[in-house]
Order: structure tokens, then sequence, then C-alpha cells
């Protein structure tokens, strides 16, 4: 089955402690993408890659890291969460844009709190 | 912001009646996606309506695309309870990076049954 898969899907952590939310697609899809929503603000991109090892930040890369080491992987690293980050996250994949159409395959979620 | 606003931010109807949302945006764009998410799940994608294209259909959904006065709408037809959920536009900015896609705020439609 065509997917995206995010891990975890819930975390409670505490300020200042390393952790990566790992995205994982296998649709052989060379775009991917990482979203936070928050209420009231809608889906806010915070970085994307349109292929192995190229990655752009998006609106709001403050506080985020990402690596592009495999066509698959996209993981999102918060090397030092605060508070501000609790959010809910959002890996998306699709096809590169010059080929046909273009809609995002969206994984199911990643619930983080940091206390 | 180059945010798409979703209009209006909530909407509740009955089961049978048409629901429409509109979207405005700012900026020239290649095209714009339409998505459905249930409550706090990912998101589905609906449609995608070319910058070139005017009007289209899905099934019970049809969008229009004004790209004079930078707006969209989607109508769901005969809408069902399974129908609740928001509704987010997202634009593909014509002259900016392809990789950025920018997403609005959403409308909560709400079909009571």
């Amino acid at each position: 089955e065509a997917q995206v898969t995010q891990n975890p899907r819930y975390l409670i952590t505490v300020t200042g402690k390393k952790l990566t939310v790992t995205c994982s697609q296998n649709m052989n899809h060379e775009y991917m993408s990482w979203y936070r929503q928050d209420p009231g603000l809608g889906l806010r991109q915070i970085y994307y890659s349109m292929n192995v090892e190229v990655t752009d930040k998006g609106d709001v890369p403050e506080g985020y890291k990402v690596s592009r080491k495999e066509k698959r992987n996209f993981p999102l690293i918060l090397e030092s969460p605060s508070p501000n980050q609790t959010s809910l996250y959002f890996c998306a994949s699709s096809p590169p844009p010059g080929q046909g159409a273009r809609e995002q395959y969206f994984g199911p979620g990643t619930r983080l709190t940091v206390t | 912001s180059q945010q798409g606003e979703e209009d209006p931010q909530a909407l509740s109807i009955q089961e049978g009646e048409n629901a429409t949302m509109n979207c405005s945006y700012k900026t020239s764009i290649n095209n714009l996606q339409w998505y459905r998410q249930n409550s706090g799940r990912g998101l589905v994608h609906l449609i995608l309506i070319r910058s070139n294209e005017r009007e289209k259909h899905s099934g019970r959904l049809r969008v229009t695309l004004d790209t004079s006065k930078k707006s969209s709408s989607l109508l769901i037809t005969a809408s069902r309870a399974a129908d609740t959920a928001s509704y987010f536009c997202a634009t593909r900015d014509r002259g900016s990076t392809l990789g950025r896609l920018y997403f609005g705020r959403g409308t909560q439609l709400t079909v009571w049954p």
C-alpha cells in the first residue's frame, strides 16, 4: 500500500531533550516536506526536500533540522525542543513538480508536546 | 504572508444541502489544490486545478478558479454527514521556489444528519 509513515505518532518530552521524528514513504517520490499545524494558523511549511541531499527552508524552519540521505526517508530533528514547538506535525511527499499531478500525500501526523 | 485564506472559517449545514467554501490568495499561482482533513488526521488531496483552468469536477466536488480575482471555490453537492471535516486550499506560487506550498487556515464543515 502506498503510504507515508511517521513515528512516533505521539510524543511528550521535556525542554532541551533532542528528538527525531521519522518519516518514510514507499512511493519513490523525490519531493518530501514537513509541516506543523497549530490552531488558528493552519499548516505551515518547516522544511522541504526536492531530492536526496537537497533541502530548503520553508516558512518556519527555526529550531528544526532535516536530512535527506535516502530518497524514502526525511527525518525531522529538534536539537533542543522548546514549549513553542508543541504542535501537530505532518510529513508529506509528492512526485517532483515537473511530472504531472503534484498532489501531496500526507502521513498520519505526530502530536508533540514539549513541557 | 502568501498563505491562502478560506472563507468561511466554519460552516454548518444539513445533510443533502450544498456546501460552498471559498479561498482567496495573494500571488500568481501555478495551481491550486484542495485538501480535506478529518479531525487530527493527515490531509487527503481532493482536487487540483491549474492556473489555466476555470472549473473542474470530481464526483460531488466542483472547483472553480478565478485568477483575475485570485480566488477559488469548492462546492460539495448533496452533502453527507461523512463530509464533516476541515477543508484547506493550498497554492503553489508561480514565482516562488517550486517546493513551496502555502496552505490556508481551513474551513471547518459540519454536516448534520
